[in-house]
């Protein structure tokens, strides 16, 4: 079954300790994002990547780490978090850029919770 | 920069009637995507329909349709027959020339029995 996993669903933590959602996906695509997502902001791109070991920042980057070392995972890294990354997360997959129009799939999503 | 607007936070419809959530948008590129997920309690985005900007066509998916006006910028969905299962957030979304996605704020969407 086609499908982006990521991990964990929950998360509570406390500020500065350091910790990474998982993000992995089954379709052989190239480009993967990070969105966080707020009650009245929509769905806000932090990192996106087009290839392997190729990586941009998106809209709000600031406190967020990611690598992608591996065609099939791409985890978002927060070194030292703070109660404004207090959100929910989303990794998604789509196909290569050529394919313009394409659907984008979406991992479960990760409430996090800095305290 | 491209944005995209929906103006209504929440709409509610009775179960079995129409209803249409709006989106708007502000872009001068001319070849672009818009899409609509649906977000259901469970969190899972789902995709719902997608237009492309150069089809005069509107895009219908069963019960889902869009009205799609590029003079206008704007790209509205008609949910006909609401069921209790098209209870969720809606979000509306444009693909750039970059292949960028901007998501709109999103509408919650209540079915009342």
């Amino acid at each position: 079954e086609a499908q982006v996993t990521q991990n964990p669903r929950y998360l509570i933590t406390v500020t500065g300790k350091k910790l990474t959602v998982t993000c992995s996906q089954n379709m052989n695509h190239e480009y993967m994002s990070w969105y966080r997502q707020d009650p009245g902001l929509g769905l806000r791109q932090i990192y996106y990547s087009m290839n392997v070991e190729v990586t941009d920042k998106g809209d709000v980057p600031e406190g967020y780490k990611v690598s992608r070392k591996e065609k099939r995972n791409f985890p978002l890294i927060l070194e030292s978090p703070s109660p404004n990354q207090t959100s929910l997360y989303f990794c998604a997959s789509r196909p290569p850029r050529g394919f313009k129009g394409s659907e984008a799939f979406f991992g479960q999503g990760t409430r996090l919770t800095v305290v | 920069a491209q944005t995209v607007t929906q103006s209504q936070p929440e709409m509610s419809v009775q179960e079995a009637e129409t209803v249409t959530l709006s989106c708007t948008y502000d872009t001068s590129e001319s070849d672009y995507y818009l899409f609509w997920y649906k977000q259901p309690p469970s969190r899972q985005m789902i995709l719902v329909i997608r237009q492309e900007a150069y089809k005069q066509q509107n895009a219908t998916e069963n019960r889902f349709s869009v009205n799609f006006q590029k003079a206008a910028k704007s790209f509205s969905l008609k949910i006909s027959d609401s069921q209790l299962g098209d209870a969720a957030m809606y979000f509306c979304a444009y693909m750039d020339s970059n292949y960028q996605l901007i998501w709109g704020a999103g509408t919650k969407l209540i079915i009342k029995p």
